[in-house]
């Protein structure tokens, strides 16, 4: 199957650093999602980008699709920002039989 | 629109017990698929279904079983619980438009089998 691989897998800042995640996938996907994962464990959508460039306030996500890698960039971090986030992929041409996530990036945000 | 909805959100079973987790999406999506979560690691699927009627396995099928009568409602059903089954259990659903298959998940239910 496919594999997904993030980077890095911890990563502890301070509060207004910025921050580049990045995540390899190891096939064509014609879905790929970030997900925020919250101290409460809740999953968030934060991008559905399987090419392309998307910003939403803070946080920006770019796909390569042709090289097989997606990066989240997080600027100005707050400690809301803290928690796990997952990319999430999904094989092209096999319709929506489910995503297949990486192992994530743990993210803490010190005050 | 209530999204997709997860009952109960946490539960205790003893070893041999039995459950369903009820999951239930307001979206008319189609899809619907079923996720565990062990500690420290990503989401795995555990079940999917394309449609009412239609189910197939994920990666890790081993002592679940589903159904889906319904567009709604996609229930997993967990027979005689094991303490490798002690997970965070997610449900989620897309629909396919045009190459589109955002998913979306519910709040998941936290399992622990004694």
């Amino acid at each position: 199957g496919i594999q997904v691989e993030q980077s890095p897998p911890d990563l502890i800042l301070q509060e207004g650093a910025n921050s580049t995640l990045r995540c390899n996938f190891s096939d064509s996907v014609n879905n790929l999602q970030w997900f925020h994962q919250n101290p409460w464990g809740q999953l968030i959508n934060l991008f559905y980008i399987p090419s392309g460039t998307k910003q939403n306030g803070r946080l920006s996500a770019t796909t390569v699709a042709t090289e097989r890698y997606s990066l989240l960039y997080i600027s100005s971090s707050q400690t809301t920002d803290s928690g796990v986030y997952f990319c999430a992929v999904e094989l092209a041409g096999g319709g929506a039989d489910g995503l297949t996530f990486g192992k994530g990036t743990h993210l803490i945000i010190q005050p | 629109n209530a999204g997709v909805t997860q009952t109960p959100k946490f539960r205790i079973l003893k070893i041999g017990q039995s459950m369903t987790l009820q999951c239930t999406q307001d979206m008319n999506h189609n899809y619907m698929y079923w996720y565990r979560q062990d500690p420290g690691m990503g989401l795995k699927l555990i079940y999917y279904s394309v449609g009412a009627g239609i189910t197939d396995k994920g990666e890790v099928p081993n002592g679940y079983n589903v159904s889906r009568s319904t567009t709604e409602d996609f229930p997993l059903r967990l027979e005689l619980a094991a303490p490798s089954q002690t997970s965070v259990y997610f449900c989620a659903s897309s629909i396919l438009d045009r190459d589109r298959t955002e998913a979306f998940f519910g709040q998941g239910t936290r399992l622990t089998v004694v």
